[in-house]
């Protein structure tokens, strides 16, 4: 099946900086979504983007889907921002949503 | 809408016991998922409904495992009996197969099994 990974697996950053985190996948795609969660372990959807470039206040995803990537982009991180980051694609062809392994962040005050 | 509802959102159960974890999907979502997190496996798909029929229940771990739609508004499933290993966080999701939405996760059922 398709897989998807991750880097970096940790991140620990001050309250303040930017970051960049990217999810690498093996085959094509029709769905990418960017899932934030939370410490009380809630998944909250960040992006849904299988291809193009979309912001949402301090933070923005681009998927290149024909390179088979995406970044999320967070600026001026905050202490809320903490927490585990997925992202997750469906395989062109198939339905299943699936997960890559995560990018835990820290942001310290 | 209230979004994607699970109940409970904990349950703690002995080992041998029957546990009916609960979801209802978002009005109008015509695809729902069941998911499970552990710490060693991740986030894996147990099974999805499309139109309230099981499409694809590979991810199922084993016979104890049983899950059902009967309408298009609630989803069971089922632990029978439950062993210690089954502890994990359940999540349920669904999504307009037809639209770029993407899936809508439910806050998840914490469930230990002691």
């Amino acid at each position: 099946g398709i897989q998807v990974e991750q880097s970096p697996p940790d991140l620990i950053l001050q309250e303040g900086a930017n970051s960049t985190l990217r999810c690498n996948f093996s085959d094509s795609v029709n769905n990418l979504q960017w899932f934030h969660q939370n410490p009380w372990g809630q998944l909250i959807n960040l992006f849904y983007i299988p291809s193009g470039t979309k912001q949402n206040g301090r933070l923005s995803a681009t998927t290149v889907a024909t390179e088979r990537y995406s970044l999320l982009y967070i600026s001026s991180s905050q202490t809320t921002d903490s927490g585990v980051y997925f992202c997750a694609v469906v395989n062109t062809g198939f339905q299943k949503l699936v997960f890559g392994t995560g990018t835990r962040l820290l942001v310290s005050p | 809408d209230a979004g994607v509802i699970q109940s409970p959102r904990h349950e703690v159960t002995e080992m041998g016991q029957e546990v009916t974890l609960r979801c209802k999907p978002i009005s109008g979502h015509n695809s729902l998922f069941w998911y499970r997190q552990t710490m060693m496996r991740g986030l894996e798909l147990l099974i999805y409904f499309n139109n309230n029929v099981p499409i694809d229940d590979s991810g199922m771990p084993e016979d104890r495992f049983s899950a059902k739609m009967p309408n298009a508004s609630f989803s069971t499933l089922k632990i029978q009996p439950s062993e210690p290993r089954d502890s994990a966080v359940y999540f349920c999701a669904s999504s307009f197969a037809d639209t770029n939405y993407g899936y809508t996760f439910g806050s998840g059922t914490r469930l230990t099994v002691v």
